[in-house]
């Protein structure tokens, strides 16, 4: 059965950093595109982050040069390091498993989302 | 960006009743190999979105078949022939043509 499972959130004051982490189990993380979508309270839904079977990343500009995706091949686990924080990155992230063929054009599987909040 | 705009972003629908939700892109979803990437998720109350339809018309496996996805270009609709009260929460139309990929803002269905 394909899981992801989010970790790592927690409340962080303005300018900290946090590292949110993502286990998947039923597949092989480092075959598939995966990315972080996140939903601020009452908000809708934002792309932050991807990253390529082949190791290329994406970021909106809204993060770019603060978040930081990666993975760890040997832990089947993904990570978003958030730098630099703001208010306005509070929200659930969650970790999404993306098609086999067309990639994050076609998210597939999201997991139960992790909170950060970011308040002083 | 490629902006999403939904409508209504309210739909109450009595139980057994027939439902559906408008989608617009500001430009045309037609990705240049052809395919269109326009999905369709649900988000029921203190849940992680799920995928209905994805490319369009592509029902997922497990989702009921009383869901459909129809449209082409820039129009898009999420239909519903019955509505049931498990079908309750939020639907997010997603387009995956363009970067930044995008969501619209959300159609609360409610039972009336």
């Amino acid at each position: 059965e394909v899981q992801v499972v989010e970790s790592g959130g927690d409340l962080v004051q303005p300018g900290g950093s946090l590292r949110l982490s993502c286990a998947a189990s039923g597949f092989t993380l480092s075959t598939y595109h995966m990315g972080w979508v996140r939903q601020a309270p009452g908000k809708g839904l934002e792309w932050v982050s991807a990253i390529g079977s082949s190791g290329n990343t994406y970021y909106p500009d809204s993060v770019k040069g603060r978040f930081t995706i990666s993975r760890d091949i040997s832990k089947n686990t993904l990570y978003l390091q958030m730098n630099s924080l703001r208010a306005e990155d509070t929200a659930v992230y969650y970790c999404v498993r993306c098609s086999p063929n067309f990639g994050c054009k076609n998210p597939e599987h999201w997991g139960q989302g992790t909170l950060a909040t970011v308040s002083s | 960006d490629v902006v999403m705009t939904q409508s209504p972003l309210s739909l109450p629908v009595s139980l057994g009743q027939p439902a559906s939700i408008s989608c617009r892109s500001s430009q045309s979803l037609v990705h240049s190999g052809g395919a269109t990437f326009l999905s369709w998720w649900q988000q029921r109350p203190g849940q992680s979105p799920r995928r209905l339809i994805y490319q369009v018309s592509n029902r997922d496996s497990g989702v009921p078949d009383r869901f459909g996805g129809s449209g082409s270009g820039t129009d898009f609709t999420l239909s519903i022939t019955r509505v049931e009260a498990e079908d309750v929460g939020v639907y997010y139309c997603m387009q995956g043509s363009h970067a930044p990929h995008t969501f619209g803002q959300g159609t609360k269905l409610e039972i009336k």
